[in-house]
């Protein structure tokens, strides 16, 4: 499979806990998104990188959270001290992006997502 | 980017073929038309992206109005795995953009 992959695709924790997720772009992709998707809602952006470099962040990324892309390739996403509202799901997507005059560049494919339950 | 409108619900008997409109009369000129869906508990999936031309895939047709104000995604003959939500977006193709997604069009397709 050449897919996104994420990892895990459940996690349940506790209130106050750190968790942790990894995404796994399509290889040679050099964009990597990651948004976050609550019940009946569409996804929201949350952060972008290129290649190592983390570009963008939204405002809804608060201190608690953090991501890198070591190397540029997989990608971490951390939540520390998690809160009830952070139950979502959490997607991944990538692009390779080529020159802007490309038909289809930058095209995001995503990964099946990771849904995190805080109890 | 420029924001969308679409119909919350549709529905479809199996075998016909699935016509999701969408409002855009906000687009700029480089703002293209994407379409994603999202199938129960899936990732998002892209389906396919156009900027004034009709344009053709595999899995579906997307019709865009000569003043480029609205779209509709075609798909010929639904079957039960379509049923999903059905995402329209316009995003500036330059540089990176991301996706601004909106609540789309849940299509349910019927036996």
């Amino acid at each position: 499979d050449t897919g996104v992959s994420q990892d895990p695709r459940h996690k349940i924790t506790k209130r106050g806990q750190n968790v942790t997720f990894r995404c796994d772009p399509i290889s040679e992709h050099n964009r990597l998104y990651w948004y976050r998707q609550t019940l009946g809602q569409g996804p929201e952006f949350l952060t972008y990188f290129q290649n190592e470099a983390q570009l963008e962040k939204s405002r809804l990324l608060s201190d608690r959270f953090s991501a890198e892309r070591p190397k540029g390739s997989f990608s971490t996403l951390e939540i520390q001290r998690t809160e009830q509202g952070d139950s979502a799901m959490y997607l991944c997507a990538s692009s390779l992006a080529l020159e802007a005059s490309a038909p289809g560049a930058d095209t995001q494919y995503f990964g099946p997502g990771t849904r995190l339950t805080v109890l | 980017d420029a924001k969308t409108t679409q119909p919350p619900s549709m529905d479809c008997a199996e075998g016909r073929a699935a016509n999701l409109p969408c409002n855009h009369s906000t687009i700029s000129g480089n703002e293209y038309v994407y379409w994603y869906r999202q199938i129960h508990s899936q990732g998002p999936q892209y389906i396919i992206h156009g900027l004034k031309n009709n344009e053709t895939n595999e899995m579906a047709s997307l019709i865009i109005t000569e003043d480029r104000k609205s779209s509709t995604l075609i798909l010929p003959h639904a079957t039960l795995r379509d049923t999903a939500v059905y995402y329209c977006i316009v995003r500036v193709y330059s540089g990176y953009s991301t996706l601004t997604f909106g609540k789309g069009t849940m299509l349910l397709v019927s036996p």
